[in-house]
């Protein structure tokens, strides 16, 4: 089945500055890559996604990147701001098996 | 996207009980799931209910510990039976769009003493 590694799993920057987390997955069968953003005591949330025929893909402050190759893909958080403390998740999708994995965690904290 | 509900959002069991946890959704979907993060850990599929047949388990999770029902394409339940401080978890319901989307209930904070 498939596998995600996520790293890394603790993060700390200053408000302004840029985040990114890293994902690697197993299967090459895997074609959808999810973010999932979880505040303290809620449901995750999802936040950006990626199909495995883009390489790149943006919303305002987030981004993603996919390497279908190397089998990894990023999440790039510019400008952080207090409220993007969160733990994240990436997730990665199998059609075939219809069954999302995700990864271990981010936990993100932007000190103000 | 749907609207999911669950309840409890919290209970607290005793060692030997079960409990079980409802999930509803606003819209018929073909593809439920009940997740478990134990705490401060990721999320993990515990079984896919399907609807009108028995639910199809992960690795590691069994139907007579974690029994599951989807008797239409708006409800499922999981129970979780014989608990044990270990099972002391969030149990989180989630309905997928079939290209991989999934969007969660607000999960059942289960605390068993």
């Amino acid at each position: 089945g498939e596998n995600v590694e996520q790293h890394p799993s603790t993060l700390s920057v200053q408000e302004g500055d840029s985040a990114v987390i890293k994902c690697t997955y197993s299967d090459s069968a895997s074609n959808y890559f999810p973010w999932y953003k979880q505040e303290l005591g809620k449901r995750p949330q999802l936040i950006i996604d990626i199909r495995s025929n883009v390489g790149e893909k943006k919303d305002q402050r987030i981004a993603v990147t996919l390497n279908k190759t190397a089998k990894h893909f990023s999440l790039h958080i510019t400008e952080t701001q207090p409220e993007d403390s969160a733990v994240y998740f990436c997730a990665a999708y199998s059609g075939g098996y219809q069954k999302v994995t995700f990864g271990t965690g981010t936990k993100l904290q932007v000190i103000p | 996207s749907a609207v999911i509900s669950q309840k409890p959002s919290r209970d607290i069991c005793q060692r030997g009980t079960s409990l079980t946890i409802q999930c509803q959704v606003d819209s018929q979907v073909t593809m439920m799931f009940w997740y478990r993060q134990q705490p401060g850990q990721s999320l993990t599929l515990i079984a896919t209910a399907n609807q009108g047949s028995e639910a199809t388990y992960e690795s590691g999770f069994v139907i007579d510990k974690f029994p599951i029902s989807r008797p239409n394409l708006t409800f499922s339940t999981l129970t979780v039976s014989n608990m044990s401080p270990e099972d002391s978890s969030i149990y989180l319901c989630s309905v997928g769009t079939g290209s991989g989307e999934l969007f969660f209930g607000e999960g059942s904070r289960l605390t068993v003493l």
